[in-house]
């Protein structure tokens, strides 16, 4: 069952341009949303969060989009780079006892120059 | 301030074999887990450590162990590797309780043969 889902595997967005990777999840429980971007061969890095209280974070280029009646959320960042380039994971926690993280599958994104 | 830390980044073990994994959090940090990666299955939780008390363990075989020291250093241990065991094994720390930004070491790649 997955409860965390990104549904698009890839993205390619010229550079300049705004990048939209969305994420839905199905557990009502989840309270606190976080997207990292990953390379490969190397750990995840946190990039911005977001508790279930708010509807919208924003640091720098990135701004994180809460919306908890559809259950989704998305990333942008504006504008887009070539160093963006990577698979940016949305996780999920039922904040309340623990830390555990539920992963989306990843979502490939390429900025053209 | 240094990262999370973990070692060793590579390794090569043979079916049947045992193997422990190292991760050195972030200073201050009492709130460790761990996750694997694998190409079919993602990000996958499988236990997560705080004040040298396991919190909370994922869906994993009880091959699958780990413990944490009053340093809050962690270790993680799996016993009769399988071929299906090979990833990358990456640690995370957390600076707080629960539902905080968690940050990634590089991982441990594992392969078994």
């Amino acid at each position: 069952d997955q409860q965390v889902k990104q549904n698009s595997p890839s993205l390619s967005v010229q550079e300049g341009r705004i990048s939209i990777l969305n994420c839905d999840y199905t557990n009502s429980m989840f309270d606190y949303f976080l997207w990292y971007k990953k390379y490969p061969a190397e750990g995840p890095t946190f990039l911005i969060s977001i508790s279930s209280i708010k509807d919208k974070n924003e640091d720098g280029r990135f701004t994180v989009f809460l919306n908890k009646s559809a259950k989704h959320l998305s990333l942008h960042i504006v504008p887009s780079q070539p160093g963006d380039s990577a698979v940016y994971f949305c996780a999920a926690s039922d904040s309340g006892a623990t830390n555990k993280l539920i992963f989306g599958t990843g979502t490939l994104l390429a900025v053209q120059p | 301030k240094a990262g999370v830390t973990q070692t060793p980044r590579y390794l090569i073990k043979t079916r049947g074999q045992q193997v422990t994994l190292s991760c050195s959090p972030i200073s201050g940090h009492r709130s460790v887990s761990w996750y694997q990666q694998t190409p079919g299955q993602g990000l996958q939780f499988l236990f997560e450590y705080f004040s040298e008390t396991q919190r909370n363990k994922g869906n994993f075989p009880g091959r699958f162990s780990g413990r944490q020291f009053s340093n809050s250093r962690s270790e993680m241990n799996v016993s009769t590797l399988e071929l299906g065991d090979s990833a990358l094994y990456l640690c995370a720390s957390s600076p707080r309780g629960v539902g905080i930004e968690q940050y990634f070491g590089p991982g441990t790649r594992l392969t078994v043969t």
